[in-house]
């Protein structure tokens, strides 16, 4: 059971907008900034949005982060196949611990 | 650019110690970041186990801190996790990463990342 709520999957097919939702509390996400990584396949985990929403350099801007209150979104615009991959977000708790979403696993139809 | 590696034994017995070092390249682990520990077991989504800062400044995920210490190597610019009386439920991957702060805070940006290295739990 992970602290952070992402639904377990999400789909949607080439060129389409999606959006992944990343629930908490005023523990985390509603006190700190909320990072996303994206996991391909047989890969390490890349940071994909810092502080909200900021993309790290080389990231495309088809990518974007929001928060608002306790809650958090990744929206994926103009999607592509090789967007498949697994999603987490993660936030800073109050109680001294770092904390992941279960994980959103992205499949391109 | 700076780079992790993690090494250490692939197979632990039950309740004995599993312990992993990372080995960083490009950076000085005396410089900036706390440098941390993440986990995901076979099919399951990421754990965080912990981190340190050069200052030994150390936060551990409540549900583990009985179990894990991280350290680290100045003189060999490398940290390392040690997590004892594991169970098969340790099996997992392990990686190592940087963990970021903004203004002297601690976050949840892990900006580098190693491969990450499988460790089985098993007789």
């Amino acid at each position: 059971q992970s602290v952070l709520t992402q639904p377990p999957s999400a789909s949607g097919t080439p060129g389409q907008r999606v959006t992944i939702s990343c629930s908490g509390s005023s523990s985390n996400i509603g006190s700190t900034y909320v990072y996303w990584y994206q996991q391909l396949p047989g890969a390490a985990p890349k940071l994909l949005i810092a502080k909200n929403n900021q993309r790290p350099s080389g990231v495309p801007d088809r990518f974007s982060g929001s928060k608002s209150g306790t809650s958090a979104s990744l929206a994926i615009s103009g999607l592509r196949s090789e967007d498949e991959a697994d999603y987490y977000c993660a936030a800073w708790d109050d109680n001294l611990s770092g904390v992941f979403g279960g994980g959103t696993k992205l499949t391109v139809l | 650019q700076m780079q992790l590696q993690e090494s250490g034994p692939g197979l632990v017995k039950p309740s004995e110690t599993l312990s992993l070092t990372c080995t960083v390249s490009g950076y000085s682990i005396s410089s900036g970041y706390y440098w941390g520990w993440i986990r995901q077991p076979p099919g399951k989504g990421l754990e965080w186990i912990g981190s340190m800062f050069r200052s030994g400044s150390t936060y551990y995920n409540p549900s583990l801190k009985s179990r894990v210490i991280i350290s680290l190597d100045t003189s060999k610019n490398q940290f390392s996790l040690k997590l004892n009386s594991v169970t098969a439920a340790d099996t997992a991957v392990y990686y190592c990463a940087t963990q970021d702060t903004v203004r002297g805070v601690i976050t949840t940006s892990f900006d580098y990342w190693g491969q990450g290295t499988l460790v089985i739990v098993s007789s």
